[in-house]
């Protein structure tokens, strides 16, 4: 059963901010995220491990409530650049082999 | 980085057909993976493989086998490929258990 992503879509101004939520029904040791743009492979942001950590990577960071099977991916700032879509992909402790199951994704489009 | 060559990028086959997707990589990583990509539905994953000659289904693996003869390679063949195969293939490596993994830059397959 893949993650859950919220929103599915959204559309920001240059200089806002936005959240985006990932949440699974099974115990996660680890938390991925990708972003994608159109026509391009995925491209690996960060990993969060249980702990319940947080990251960061330039203006975008994410935190890992690993009671709640939660993530969270904040874009801060947003910049042009930060338009495509966001993946998800989470490890559970008891999958062999370090597959990743991803959510639906989330597209965001950053305007000027 | 991935290290990952995937050949062949575009392909336009006929059904019942059988076609080969080729995954090399540079990094002898130890897994590798085959997902799938299309809309509304995220990545999916089809195999996945630990080591050489050691390989396990993912969720969506009917139609599709693999395999793995050498540390830098794993191949995706589709038997008899249908319609419904018509998809974007990625292919990701990563190096160890509980690290990330990281993708190629894609197969685009059509099959009419």
């Amino acid at each position: 059963q893949q993650p859950v992503q919220s929103p599915q879509a959204v559309i920001l101004r240059e200089g806002e901010d936005a959240v985006i939520n990932c949440s699974s029904s099974k115990a996660l040791y680890s938390v991925h995220w990708y972003r994608q743009k159109h026509g391009e492979a995925p491209v690996f942001l960060m990993i969060l491990l249980k702990g319940g950590e947080q990251k960061g990577h330039d203006k975008i960071s994410a935190s890992f409530n690993e009671k709640k099977q939660q993530s969270s991916l904040y874009l801060t700032a947003s910049q042009l650049s930060y338009s495509g879509t966001y993946f998800c992909g989470t490890g559970e402790i008891k999958a062999a082999g370090n597959k990743l199951t991803f959510g639906g994704g989330t597209r965001v489009l950053v305007k000027p | 980085d991935a290290g990952i060559t995937q050949s062949p990028r575009h392909k336009v086959t006929e059904t019942g057909t059988p076609v080969t997707l080729r995954c090399h990589q540079t990094e002898n990583h130890r897994y590798m993976y085959w997902y799938r990509q299309d809309p509304g539905h995220g990545l999916r994953l089809i195999h996945y493989s630990y080591g050489v000659k050691d390989t396990d289904k993912g969720e969506v693996s009917d139609g599709y086998s693999v395999s793995r003869s050498k540390t830098e390679d794993f191949l995706l063949t589709l038997e008899s490929a249908t319609s419904s195969q018509t998809s974007v293939y990625f292919c990701a490596n990563g190096q160890s258990h509980s690290g990330t993994i990281y993708f190629g830059e894609g197969s685009w397959l059509t099959v009419v």
